[in-house]
């Protein structure tokens, strides 16, 4: 059964403080690891796809790696409206999306 | 590009009803649509997968007579949660794929709620 694991659960930050998200993941044959971000009361919004190990993505504060094992979601001196739980998911072969439970990011000003 | 609309956005109905929740890629043909629920401050789980054409698959656990899934066009889905009760409270929320890429495009969500 394919295991996303996220940490920490939440995450305050000071404006401009940079720090790492985790996702640990087991996958029978990983298709690809996504990023999403997710506002209250709104669907997941896309932010990276990783397909191999030593991969990485970066969009604007964020950069996405991606081990054999995990994945980092980097946030580079962030803002307020950078606030919002973040989402890793893997896809197996057969397309499905396998959720971790998110990371709750709070960025003070 | 790549997005996707749900309707509505928020609905409340009364136990023992059944409530419609419509599924729209706006700008590609989604050859395969995903039906999720997201509980509060937890993540979403999968329910059942529709394409286009045939017969939803359901994961184990989701009763298919209680949420009726059609695929009818390549641009909608549609989850009917039948007999709705209290405990079908939830956000519900769609996903679409083109099936040219991996990336799934996700709807805004629905938030049901069962009185």
């Amino acid at each position: 059964e394919d295991q996303v694991t996220q940490s920490p659960e939440a995450l305050r930050l000071q404006e401009g403080e940079s720090s790492s998200l985790n996702c640990s993941y087991t996958v029978s044959g990983l298709r690809g690891l996504f990023w999403y971000r997710q506002d209250p009361g709104k669907g997941p919004e896309f932010l990276f796809t990783l397909y191999s190990a030593g991969e990485e993505k970066e969009k604007e504060r964020l950069k996405a790696t991606l081990t054999k094992k995990e994945s980092f979601l980097h946030i580079t001196a962030p803002k307020p409206e950078d606030s919002a739980t973040y989402l890793c998911a893997v896809q197996p072969p057969d397309y499905k999306l396998s959720f971790g439970a998110g990371t709750t990011v709070t960025v003070r000003a | 590009g790549a997005v996707v609309s749900q309707h509505p956005s928020r609905v409340i109905c009364k136990s023992g009803t059944s409530v419609k929740i419509e599924c729209r890629s706006l700008d590609f043909q989604a050859t395969t649509m995903f039906w999720y629920r997201q509980f509060p401050k937890q993540s979403l789980m999968l329910m059942a997968t529709s394409n286009e054409g045939s017969k939803a698959t359901y994961e184990q656990g989701v009763e298919k007579d209680k949420f009726l899934i059609n695929h009818a066009s390549l641009t909608l889905s549609t989850l009917t949660v039948t007999s709705a009760h209290p405990e079908d409270s939830s956000f519900y929320i769609c996903s679409a794929t083109d099936g040219f890429s991996y990336e799934q495009y996700f709807g805004p969500g629905t938030r049901l709620t069962v009185t």
